[in-house]
This record gives C-alpha cells, structure tokens and sequence, in this order.
C-alpha cells in the first residue's frame, strides 16, 4: 500500500529554537496532506491542512506563525515549530490522502515526537 | 455539533475471550466511517471503511460493522499481537478532514 515518511521520528530541542519535521509520499503524490497532534492518551487532532502551491489552512486555535506549513513539492509538506516551547512538546503526526480524498485512502507516517526541554 | 465517542476507554481481555468495541456519532452527514489501529509511538494503521448502515467487513480477526447511530469492532479470539490502541474516525458530507474519537486501549493477556 502507500507508504507516508516522516523524518525525524524523535527530536529533543531547548525551549526556543525551532524544528522542522518532514512528511513525504513515497510513491504517490498528494496535493492535500493533513497535520496532526497527539498528545499522552489522548486522540489525533488536527492541526492544518497543507495545500500544494498554496496556504495551509488551519484549524481553530492553532496559531499559523507558530506551526509553519509549507507543501512544496506533490511529495513534500514540511511542518516547523517555530520558537518551541515545553508545551509544544508531543507526538506530530501527517497523513496523505491518495487519488479521491477518501479517508479510507488516508495514509499516516510514522510520526515524531517532539521534547522541547 | 459532530461528535464521534468511543467505548470502553479501556478493555483488558484473555486471550482468545472475544469482545466489541464501540463507536458512536452524531453527525450531520456521515462519508464515511473508519477504523484504525495505533501501536504506542506510530502512527495509525489504517484497518477499514465503511460508508453506508448494514455495510459490513473483515479482517482475519476483527469485524466491523455499521448501523445510522454507531460502528462496532468485534474482535474474535483475540491474540496478544492485538493489543493496540483501536481509534475510529469519521469524515463528514462537505469535508475532507477526519474527525478522531478518543480511542479504545485494547490489551490482551497471554
């Protein structure tokens, strides 16, 4: 089936710098990729929707100039926490959906796990 | 407001004691319904969909089924590879996003 990368799958960072987290399709190419957030026993919530040559859109409460989405390629959507802070710590996770959108097509990648000391 | 709840929260079973798992939704206009399966620090595994009431189907040990109100997982004969964190989802008539319930923490006891 399709696969979805993230890269890397742990980061630890000190309180104000910035991570990037990478989210590929590996063999097959999305317009649309998804961005989620896990935090301890909890479930998935979305975080924005990365757009292909254009704006993410972002749900409510997620701040756009802290979570930086950027889809530059049909195989590439890359997602930096800008200025991290310990609360920002926890599992990110992006998915891809292939032809049609359907979720039943939604492929994860592995995710990664930010600690922000 | 849409709303995907899923029950237990938690289930502890012996191996080879066969249970359901619950998931329930009030939504304005169901797509689709899904069915994942997480282990601890991966992301989910994509199991199943399901798009219409009556719709049923399986996957060597797990069975999922749909009515107009609610999904259920059974699991039948349950091995300790199956404990997992079982997450069900939905994506709603207009959107393209899905919309987690909180999971079921599946554990199973040699």
């Amino acid at each position: 089936g399709a696969v979805v990368s993230q890269h890397p799958s742990r980061v630890i960072c000190k309180s104000g710098t910035s991570v990037k987290i990478e989210c590929r399709s590996l063999d097959f190419q999305a317009t649309t990729m998804f961005w989620y957030r896990q935090f301890p026993k909890q479930s998935l919530m979305l975080m924005a929707t990365s757009n292909e040559g254009s704006k993410a859109t972002y749900e409510q409460g997620v701040e756009k100039d802290k979570f930086l989405i950027n889809h530059a390629s049909l195989t590439l959507s890359t997602l930096t926490v800008t200025s991290a802070h310990p609360e920002d710590s926890s599992f990110y996770i992006c998915s891809a959906p292939t032809s049609g959108g359907a979720g039943g097509e939604l492929f994860f990648g592995e995710g990664s796990r930010l600690t922000v000391l | 407001e849409d709303q995907v709840t899923q029950s237990p929260e938690a289930l502890r079973l012996q191996e080879g004691e066969s249970s359901s798992l619950n998931c329930s939704y009030t939504v304005s206009g169901l797509r689709g319904l899904f069915w994942y399966r997480q282990d601890p620090g991966k992301g989910p595994e994509f199991l199943f969909t399901l798009y219409s009431a009556g719709e049923e189907k399986e996957k060597e040990r797990l069975k999922a089924t749909l009515t107009k109100k609610e999904s259920f997982l059974h699991i039948t004969a349950p091995k300790p590879e199956d404990s997992a964190t079982y997450l069900c989802a939905l994506i709603i008539q207009g959107a393209q996003k899905l919309v987690f319930g909180q999971g079921t923490r599946l554990t199973i006891n040699p």
